[in-house]
């Protein structure tokens, strides 16, 4: 049971490239999320979706992209990386019904490093 | 966006002590959601309160949310090395996002 799958694990990019970091997700779930994790900030959401098709801003979007054209997929992207969004990413996905008391289900992380 | 503070940010114990973290909010909690972090891992789902004044044990972990649901506090009994890992709570904030806590960094030293 792979659960909540993110690709690659780590990278390492020069300021203005572009990349995209996928999410692929084996329990059907509806919901799916984009955060980013900083010292002592905890997890920041970027993007999140709540169906195949439908995407929507969260706590700190700009610089990033998303798609879902799959239920199953959610990917992110960086246009035109900056030192800024050098962190630690991290994909999570949930059931719908009963949102609030679900669990969100979070992938191991991709490590991202922006020189 | 609920903000939540968690306190303290960092603890080290040595193994067979007691420790409790603490969540708080200025606004009442719909539900609050503890989850634990292992290094190089993404959270796992520890526990869910949502009654006010709710008691939830889980083996050696007591979570306990505050009868005005404004606060809770996560309590680990003889602590073990297998439990360190930064702990992090997470309310609700509408139907569809959580807003976390910058958390609590564990470490329980052998």
């Amino acid at each position: 049971n792979a659960g909540v799958t993110q690709t690659p694990k780590f990278r390492v990019l020069k300021t203005g490239q572009s990349m995209t970091l996928l999410c692929a997700q084996d329990m059907n779930h509806e919901y799916m999320y984009w955060y980013r994790q900083d010292p002592g900030m905890g997890l920041r959401l970027i993007h999140y979706s709540v169906g195949e098709g439908t995407t929507a801003k969260g706590e700190v979007p700009d610089g990033y992209n998303v798609s879902r054209l799959k239920k199953q997929n959610f990917l992110l992207g960086l246009e035109s990386a900056a030192p800024s969004q050098t962190s630690v990413y991290f994909c999570a996905s949930s059931y719908s019904r009963g949102q609030g008391n679900q669990p969100q289900h979070f992938g191991d992380g991709t490590r991202l490093s922006i020189l | 966006t609920q903000l939540l503070e968690q306190s303290p940010q960092f603890l080290s114990i040595q193994e067979g002590e007691n420790l409790t973290v603490y969540c708080n909010s200025s606004s009442v909690f719909s539900s609050l959601q503890w989850y634990r972090q292992e290094p190089g891992e993404g959270p796992v789902l520890l526990v869910t309160v949502v009654t006010g004044g709710e008691v939830k044990k889980l083996k050696r972990l007591t979570f306990q949310f505050g009868d005005a649901r404004k606060d809770s506090s996560l309590h680990i009994t003889a602590a073990q090395p297998g439990d360190t890992g930064l702990y992090l709570c997470a309310s609700r904030s509408n139907d569809y996002k959580l807003s976390f806590g910058a958390g609590t960094t564990v470490t329980v030293r052998a």
